[in-house]
This record gives structure tokens, sequence and C-alpha cells, in this order.
């Protein structure tokens, strides 16, 4: 079955400061990788997704970026933290084939102050 | 652009007494609707997928049923511990998009003693 890896649970950062999340899969090879954000009262806004190395789609226009530099590893990242960047980030990837759910991660709950 | 959106957004219940929650939905050919349980703090736990009118499916004390244009998720005889936040999520058709999901914002079911 599949794992999802994301670390670290929590981190409060200054405005202006650079961001790295990152998630790791194990169980399974080429996998679907998608970065939700969850911001209170919201649901899900899907940021990225990615269907290979280096091979990275865009969602929503904002002040984040990801990479895919290994076949299981989907990173998260910021030059510049704004204020509106805090919420609850997760990474999440397709489960088998047909009727896939995603399997999630645990989360990183992230506040810039 | 597919769309959910659920209700009510908060449900207070007695221990035992059975409620439903919805999930409507707007999306170009439905490849499937999936519904998820999300405990503070955490990643979303898949919890079923359906895919056409009139199908249905059951787990312990929860049923999910699916017609053209919405869901529900009945909760029978429900304990303290179904309290969590029901998310509701559509896969449409439309090719490309990595299979991406599109979620609602998610019922709040709190269940007292």
């Amino acid at each position: 079955s599949q794992t999802i890896h994301q670390w670290p649970a929590t981190l409060v950062q200054p405005v202006g400061s650079p961001l790295s999340l990152e998630c790791t899969v194990e169980g399974t090879s080429n996998p679907n990788l998608y970065w939700y954000r969850q911001a209170a009262g919201r649901g899900l806004q899907l940021l990225f997704y990615s269907v290979g190395i280096g091979q990275i789609s865009s969602e929503v226009p904002q002040n984040l970026s990801a990479s895919r530099p290994q076949d299981r590893q989907f990173i998260l990242s910021s030059k510049k933290l704004l204020l509106s960047d805090s919420g609850f980030y997760l990474c999440a990837t397709k489960t088998g084939t047909r009727g896939y759910g995603y399997t999630f991660g645990s989360g990183t709950r992230l506040t810039v102050v | 652009e597919d769309q959910v959106t659920q209700s009510p957004e908060a449900l207070r219940l007695q221990e035992g007494e059975s409620s439903s929650l919805n999930c409507s939905y707007t999306v170009s050919g439905l490849r499937g609707l999936f519904w998820y349980r999300q405990d503070p703090g955490k990643g979303p736990e898949f919890l079923f997928t359906l895919y056409s009118a009139g199908e249905e499916k059951e787990k312990e004390r929860l049923k999910a049923t699916l017609t053209k244009k919405e869901s529900f998720l009945h909760i029978t005889a429900p304990k303290p511990e179904d309290s969590a936040t029901y998310l509701c999520a559509v896969q449409g058709g439309v090719t490309g998009g990595g299979n991406k999901l599109t979620f609602g914002t998610g019922t709040q079911l709190k269940v007292e003693l």
C-alpha cells in the first residue's frame, strides 16, 4: 500500500522568509502527485500537480512553486512568504487505477507571522 | 469548471440520532464522486467512491448514495467517534488535469453523548 511522508508537521515562519516543504511517497512508482492547501473555512485548493519527474502544472497563480526532482519526491517552495500563504498544506497521490481516491499525507500547518 | 457544494456547514447530533449530509455537484462527465473523512490536524481519509447515479456504498454506520446532481452521506445511529469533517470531491471527464479532484468545503459533524 502507498504511504506519504510529509514534513515538518508544523512551521512558523516570518513574512519574507523562504519555504521548503517536502513530500515523499512509498509503495508505488511514477505516481501522480498533488499539493493542496486548506485554509480555515475553505475547501482543499489544488495548487500544483505532477505526472512525472520535472513535470509540474500550476493551478493557481501565487507566491509558491513546486518541483519534482525524483520520481517519488515532491517539493513545495517559496522565495518570500506572505501572510496569505498561511494554511494547512497537504501532499497527495492517486491511489490505484479506476475508483481511485487520493492517499493524503499528514499535512504541514504553516503559520506566517 | 467543476463545482462542489456541501451542506450543512456544521451539524450537531446526539448519539444515535441519524442524519444525512448533502453534496451537490456540477461536473463535465462525472468519472467519480468521493467521500473523505478528516480529523482535526490530519490529512483526509478515503471513505467511498461512487461512479454512477443509483449507486450506493456502505461502511459501518455510513452509507453513501449518488444521483445525477447530488450525493448523500447517511449516518445511522452515530457515535461520538464519528465526529469529524466530511469532505466530498468529484473528478470530471475533462482530459488532462492530472486526474485532479475538486473538493467541497466540508461538513463539520459533532456527535454528543
